[in-house]
């Protein structure tokens, strides 16, 4: 069974930094993209950053203006968001998410994890 | 950018009804589209992908249609689990999302 479990969530101060992780099981990591998708209280989806399956390839939401870094380590099946310089608006529930299609990053999210609270507040 | 818009915003519905919900890219996108149906609390579940293909252990009352630009979800027969919110998305050229479609109970 796929399972996806976010942790590193909480409360930060704007213009601090924290680190999400997304750990993996019940299927191959390193054959598969990732990526992050994030849902303000009340509000929609919107896609962060993508990772490809090796790690060598990433893409990240022009909004974000370069302040989130996404990374993976394959040797232990886990997906990083590292957020730099955070700001109230990036309030938001984080989800990771994978790609189906093994090596393959073009394609749509088929498993969802369940997602961790990042809320920035003084 | 692609930008993705669904319509309506909200739609109240009864148990029975048909319902269809609307996705507009800005421009074509050929089929690379999906639906998520969210839950509240929940992460959002895979319901439909290439535009029309079901995903594994949807019920069939779930279908999707359209190409290009334009886009729809359709539940043939609203059930009360069907009570969610439900999202587009764009794939295949960076993964852009709808604003949502609430369907809440008339």
């Amino acid at each position: 069974e796929v399972q996806l479990l976010e942790s590193g969530g909480g409360l930060v101060q704007p213009g601090g930094s924290l680190r999400l992780s997304c750990a993996a099981s019940g299927f191959t990591f390193s054959s598969y993209a990732m990526s992050w998708v994030r849902q303000a209280p009340g509000k929609g989806l919107e896609w962060v950053s993508t990772i490809s399956d090796s790690g060598d390839s990433t893409y990240s939401a022009d909004s974000l203006k370069g302040r989130f870094t996404i990374s993976r380590d394959n040797s232990k099946n886990t997906l990083f968001l590292q957020m730099n310089s955070l700001r109230a608006e990036d309030t938001a529930v984080y989800y990771c998410a994978s790609h189906y299609g093994v090596k393959s990053i073009a394609y749509y999210f088929d498993y969802w994890g369940r997602g961790t609270l990042v809320t920035v507040s003084s | 950018d692609i930008q993705m818009t669904q319509s309506p915003s909200t739609l109240s519905a009864s148990v029975g009804d048909r319902v269809t919900i609307t996705c507009r890219a800005s421009q074509s996108i050929s089929s690379w589209l999906a639906w998520y149906q969210q839950k509240p609390g929940k992460a959002p579940k895979l319901l439909i992908y290439k535009a029309s293909n079901l995903e594994s252990g949807v019920p069939s009352r779930f279908s999707g249609s359209g190409s290009g630009t334009e886009f729809t979800l359709t539940i043939s027969s609203l059930q009360p689990d069907d009570f969610a919110t439900y999202y587009c998305q764009h794939y295949n050229s960076y993964w852009t999302f709808g604003q949502g479609t609430k369907v809440e109970i008339k």
